[in-house]
C-alpha cells in the first residue's frame, strides 16, 4: 500500500525556518517525481515545488522561490522541504504528493502537515 | 502563474449531471493535454479523479469524465450522488510549473 506521511509542521514566527519531511512507503520511491502542494486555511490548492526522481530537475512556485528548498533522499525514501524567511501567507497545510504517470497527475497524497506562521 | 478560473460553486440534484469549467490560457490548459481534476472532501487530502484531460485512474467511477476545448477544460459528473458533494480542483501543467484552479464547491441538493 502506498503511503506518504508528512511531519515537521508547527508554529513558527515570521522570518523563521521550518523543515518538513515526507516519509514514503509501498512503492519504488526513486522512480517517481514528488511534489509539495499547500492549502491555506479555507482556501484552494497551490503547487509549491516539484523534484524529479534523481533530483536533476527542481521547480518552484514564484511565491516561494529563493526561500524554500526541496530535496529528497532516495536511500531513506524521504522528501523534504526547507522553508526559510517564513511569512504569514505561508500558513497552510502542506501536502506531499506523488506524481503518477504524467505531470500533474498526483495519484497519492499524504494527510498533510499544518504550518502556522505567527506575526 | 495565475490560477486557473473555476466557478465558485455549482449544484445539482441526485441523478442529474453537472459540469465544472476550468479556464486557463494558451500557456497552460491551451498548450498541454496535461489537465487533472481532484476531489476533496472536508478535512481530507485531495483525490485524483481525472488526468491527461480525460483519463480516469483505476477505481474512479465512470460517472466522472473530462474534456478540453482550447483554453478551457471541463469536468462532468453524471448521475449525481450524495457522496459527490465536495470541492473540485483542476490543475494544469504550464511549461515548468503547475497551476491549480481556485476550486469549485459542488452541492448535491
Amino acid at each position: 500500500e502506498v503511503q506518504l506521511v508528512e511531519s515537521g509542521g508547527g508554529l513558527v514566527k515570521r522570518g523563521g525556518s521550518l523543515r518538513l519531511s515526507c516519509a514514503a512507503s509501498g512503492f519504488t520511491f526513486s522512480s517517481y517525481t514528488l511534489t509539495w502542494v499547500r492549502q491555506a486555511p479555507g482556501k484552494g490548492l497551490e503547487w509549491v515545488s516539484s523534484i524529479s526522481s534523481s533530483s536533476s530537475s527542481i521547480y518552484y512556485a514564484d511565491s516561494v522561490k529563493g526561500r524554500f528548498t526541496i530535496s529528497r533522499d532516495n536511500a531513506r525514501n524521504s522528501l523534504y522541504l526547507q522553508m526559510n524567511s517564513l511569512r504569514a501567507e505561508d500558513t497552510a497545510v502542506y501536502y506531499c504528493a506523488r506524481e503518477g504517470v504524467v505531470v500533474a497527475a498526483y495519484d497519492y497524497w499524504g494527510q498533510g502537515t499544518l504550518v502556522t506562521v505567527s506575526s | 502563474q495565475s490560477a486557473l478560473t473555476q466557478p465558485a460553486s455549482v449544484s445539482g440534484s441526485p441523478g442529474q449531471s453537472i459540469t465544472i469549467s476550468c479556464t486557463g490560457t494558451s500557456s497552460d490548459v491551451g498548450s498541454y493535454n496535461l489537465v487533472s481534476w481532484f476531489q476533496q472532501h472536508p478535512g481530507k487530502a485531495p483525490t485524483l479523479m481525472i488526468y491527461e484531460v480525460s483519463k480516469r485512474p483505476s477505481g474512479v467511477s465512470n460517472r466522472f469524465s473530462g474534456s478540453k476545448s482550447d483554453n478551457t477544460a471541463s469536468l462532468t459528473i453524471s448521475g449525481l450522488q450524495a457522496e459527490d458533494e465536495a470541492d473540485y480542483y483542476c490543475c494544469s501543467y504550464a511549461g515548468r510549473d503547475v497551476v491549480f484552479g481556485g476550486g469549485t464547491k459542488l452541492t448535491v441538493l
